[in-house]
């Protein structure tokens, strides 16, 4: 059964260092996702891709935070420098336009900035 | 006021008996509504999507939504421990894909 691949699955690291996760999405889908869920809540969207446009990155602190996905297929989202609120899980979502908004997660990166 | 809202519970069900989620959401043009199951320390699974007035049912599963009231529900029949989780509500925003989650409603199944 095809997954979205995410990696590395946990990561810590000290405040003011920069941290960077992969991800791949199901083959085909073209629109790919980057979440932040912090403990006890629900996810939010960082940035949303469409192909290697981005479609929407309102809620991504671009001060710290960049992504990319350059040939519209896998995606990198970087955090630099980390600051000690940015522990959370990053979660990577695709979907294809036939399955009408459903998105499929990946397992997620625990970051945990110390 | 939140754009998704859920009780955050916990909500708590005898083995066997018919648990009961709900969502409510502010947005009036919102077409798509999912229901997201996540155990401790994993990412989020899609149980059941809805996008029209009224019941649907897989499995164990029904989720019902009432576009009029902006009110969404989620009900799991003989319910089993190994349904505890986490259930997320999320909304379909715009014309982008985007989802609006909840802040999810944590369920224990007790045998």
């Amino acid at each position: 059964e095809a997954e979205v691949a995410q990696s590395p699955r946990y990561k810590i690291t000290e405040k003011s260092q920069a941290v960077a996760f992969w991800c791949d999405p199901i083959s085909g889908h073209a629109t790919l996702y980057w979440y932040r869920q912090i403990l006890g809540q629900g996810p939010e969207l960082l940035v949303q891709f469409q192909d290697e446009s981005v479609v929407d990155d309102s809620q991504l602190p671009k001060d710290r935070f960049s992504a990319e996905r350059l040939k519209g297929v896998d995606s990198t989202l970087k955090i630099q420098p980390a600051e000690l609120g940015d522990s959370a899980m990053y979660l990577c979502a695709s979907n294809s336009e036939r399955e009408a908004n459903e998105q499929f997660f990946g397992p997620g990166t625990r970051l945990t900035v110390l | 006021q939140k754009e998704v809202e859920q009780n955050s519970g916990p909500l708590s069900v005898p083995e066997g008996a018919i648990a009961s989620l709900n969502c409510t959401y502010s947005d009036r043009v919102s077409q798509s509504f999912f229901w997201y199951r996540q155990y401790s320390g994993k990412s989020p699974e899609l149980i059941m999507s809805i996008y029209s007035n009224g019941d649907k049912e897989d499995g164990r599963f029904t989720a019902q939504l009432n576009k009029a009231s902006q009110y969404v529900s989620l009900l799991i029949r003989d319910s089993q421990p190994s349904d505890s989780a986490t259930y997320l509500c999320a909304v379909g925003s715009g014309n982008t894909g985007k989802l609006i989650f909840g802040q999810g409603t944590t369920l224990q199944v007790k045998p």
